[in-house]
């Protein structure tokens, strides 16, 4: 068990940019979550995964923002034409179903994301 | 949206005092967990109970629930240093596909 990875740990760019942030979550875990977290504030959810299929997206995710999990295993986030409000550490958890019982979500260390 | 509030927003102690705080939530739940998040780092699993529970403990923390009044509370036994974080509670249920929503989170410093 190696624990949830995001990559990068820290982007800059400048804003009308677009970004990419990959998540690898615990192998055996089926489910994959995105959060975003600003400074001061709780997580806030974006979308989740079961497998390969996007199951929810917040409303949060305008449509500058694309998640993948192209083989139920990685995932994606991609935000298009980048914007100063998308500055904040963009968290991943990645959690697992044992008997039934969906067990603690397990959090990477986070990209941060700073738009100039 | 926040599910909550976390009362403190910040809490100051001394190493070897308790520390307590408390999160209340809005709607109907399946489960609360409280997390430990590190300046700069991810959230780490501290502790889950269960809608059907009222009180558990691990190590040097209990939590407890109150689903009539919407609240828990977590108290940290002899603090440490170490255990400068900021706690978050975090609630899911069945209905919202187990995402979880979290409070603000109440920021606790432990003074040597």
């Amino acid at each position: 068990d190696t624990g949830v990875s995001q990559d990068p740990r820290h982007k800059i760019t400048k804003r009308g940019q677009n970004v990419t942030f990959r998540c690898d979550p615990i192998s055996e875990h089926n489910r994959l979550y995105w959060y975003r977290q600003t400074l001061g504030q709780g997580p806030e959810f974006l979308t989740y995964f079961q497998n390969e299929a996007q199951l929810e997206k917040s409303r949060l995710l305008s449509d500058r923002f694309s998640a993948e999990r192209p083989k139920g295993s990685f995932s994606t986030l991609e935000i298009q034409r980048t914007e100063q409000g998308d500055s904040a550490m963009y968290l991943c958890a990645s959690s697992s179903l044992e008997g039934g019982i969906h067990q603690p979500q397990h959090f990477g260390d986070g990209t941060r994301l700073s738009i100039l | 949206s926040q599910q909550g509030e976390e009362d403190p927003q910040a809490l100051s102690i001394q190493e070897g005092e308790n520390a307590t705080m408390n999160c209340s939530y809005k709607t109907s739940i399946n489960n609360l967990q409280w997390y430990r998040q590190n300046s700069g780092r991810g959230l780490v699993h501290l502790i889950l109970i269960r809608s059907n529970e009222r009180e558990k403990h691990s190590g040097r923390l209990r939590v407890t629930l109150d689903t009539s009044k919407k609240s828990s509370s977590l108290l940290i036994t002899a603090s440490r240093a170490a255990d400068t974080a900021s706690y978050f509670c975090a609630t899911d249920s069945k209905a919202a596909g187990n995402k979880l929503t979290f409070g603000g989170g109440t920021r606790v410093l432990v003074k040597p």
